[in-house]
Parts: structure tokens; C-alpha cells; sequence
């Protein structure tokens, strides 16, 4: 069965450290995933994707994701937490045909950058 | 950039009501979604649409039906609200890449 899986409920970390939010998956084929945040009250927000290419991807707020083919992973990094970044994020890979696709995601992390 | 809309922020209504959920979209996508949100159980797929008056069941479609008569419009429907429905409901948009999600609407039944 294809699905998405966020092993860690919650990360803490302290601002100014890297972090890393984890992410592995299980679909057939070339997967096509995708990291959301989501602020307090929010609609998702789109940070980056991985499609085909480099297996690291850069995204928007100064995000990264490293995609992992022989472990089945794209963690997502940032090198210097701001207290800013707490939010829930969640992992997505996208299933289907074209035309005919869907989506599966994750169970969401959420983020607590200390000051 | 990509802006979709969903009616109402906030709704409270009672069980066995009728409840009208709508999305609209104003970048042509092809594809839309609603999903329902819950704490510890991440999002799920309720119904999808890739055209016009087309659509296709999720993962959890019980209880709700959906319309699509324009491209832009997603309605998500509630035939006869039950407590379980009360959630955090999400519309998203895509045209084959990431998707561009509404605010949400959070939906209390009692």
C-alpha cells in the first residue's frame, strides 16, 4: 500500500540549531512529494518539492529537503530555526495516473523552535 | 498568485442539517480537493474532481457528496450532519504540481 509516514509527533529545537523534520514513504514508481506548513488557523502552504533531478531541493523560508531514494526518505532541513518556523508540517507524496492523481499525507509534525 | 477561497471560516450547525461547504479557485486548475483535518490523523482525501461535473471518491467519502458544475467551484456537501463530521475542512486546488490550499472552514456539529 503506498503511504507517508512522520515518525515524530513533535520536534523541539532550539533556535539558531538545525533541524530536521523526517519523512519516509512507500509508493510505486517515481515519487513526486511535497512539504506544507501550516500556521495557527491556517490553510497549508506549499515549501518545496521533489520531482526529478537533484536530490536536494531547496524551498521557500530557507528550507530544504533531501531526497533519499535507497532509504525511501525526504527529511526536511533547515540549517538555523527561528522561533518563526514553529508550525505543524506534513510530508505529502503524490499517487495516480496523470490526470487522475491524488494525494497521500503524512500525520503532520509539529515544530517548537525554543527561544 | 494561486488564491483559493472557501465560503465561511467558521460554521456551527446541528445534527441532521444539510451543510454546503464551497471552494473556489481563480487559476484554472484543472483538479481539486477536499480533505478533512484532525489532530493525529494528518489529512484525508474526502473527494476529488479532475473536470467538469467529475469526480472520484477518497478515502473517506461517507456521508458527504461533492459538485462540480464550473471549473473554478468545488462544493462539498453534508446531506445529514452527524458529530463525527465536526472537523477542520480543507479545499486545495493543483494542476499537476503542489496544491494550493483555502483557509479552511472548521465545521462544529452539534
Amino acid at each position: 500500500a503506498q503511504s507517508v509516514a512522520q515518525p515524530e509527533d513533535q520536534v523541539n529545537v532550539a533556535e539558531g540549531n538545525p533541524l530536521t523534520v523526517k519523512c519516509t514513504y512507500s509508493v510505486s514508481g517515481n515519487p513526486y512529494l511535497f512539504w506544507y506548513v501550516q500556521y495557527p488557523n491556517r490553510g497549508l502552504q506549499f515549501l518545496l518539492k521533489y520531482i526529478t533531478g537533484d536530490n536536494l531541493v531547496k524551498g521557500s523560508y530557507g528550507f530544504e529537503a533531501e531526497f533519499n531514494k535507497s532509504q525511501t526518505s525526504f527529511h526536511l532541513k533547515k540549517p538555523s530555526a527561528l522561533v518563526s518556523d514553529s508550525a505543524l508540517y506534513f510530508c505529502a507524496v503524490r499517487r495516480g495516473t496523470s490526470g487522475t492523481y491524488k494525494y497521500i499525507f503524512g500525520t503532520g509534525t509539529r515544530l517548537k523552535v525554543l527561544a | 498568485d494561486v488564491k483559493v477561497t472557501q465560503s465561511s471560516r467558521y460554521l456551527v450547525k446541528r445534527t441532521g442539517e444539510k451543510v454546503f461547504l464551497e471552494c473556489v479557485q481563480d487559476m484554472d486548475h484543472e483538479n481539486m480537493f477536499w480533505y478533512r483535518q484532525d489532530p493525529g490523523l494528518g489529512l484525508r482525501l474526502i473527494y476529488f474532481s479532475y473536470d467538469v461535473k467529475m469526480k472520484e471518491k477518497g478515502d473517506i467519502p461517507e456521508g458527504y457528496s461533492v459538485s462540480r458544475e464550473k471549473k473554478e467551484r468545488f462544493s462539498l456537501i453534508l446531506e445529514s450532519a452527524s458529530t463525527n463530521q465536526t472537523s477542520m475542512y480543507l479545499c486545495a486546488s493543483s494542476q499537476q504540481g503542489e496544491q494550493f490550499f483555502g483557509p479552511g472552514t472548521r465545521l462544529t456539529v452539534l
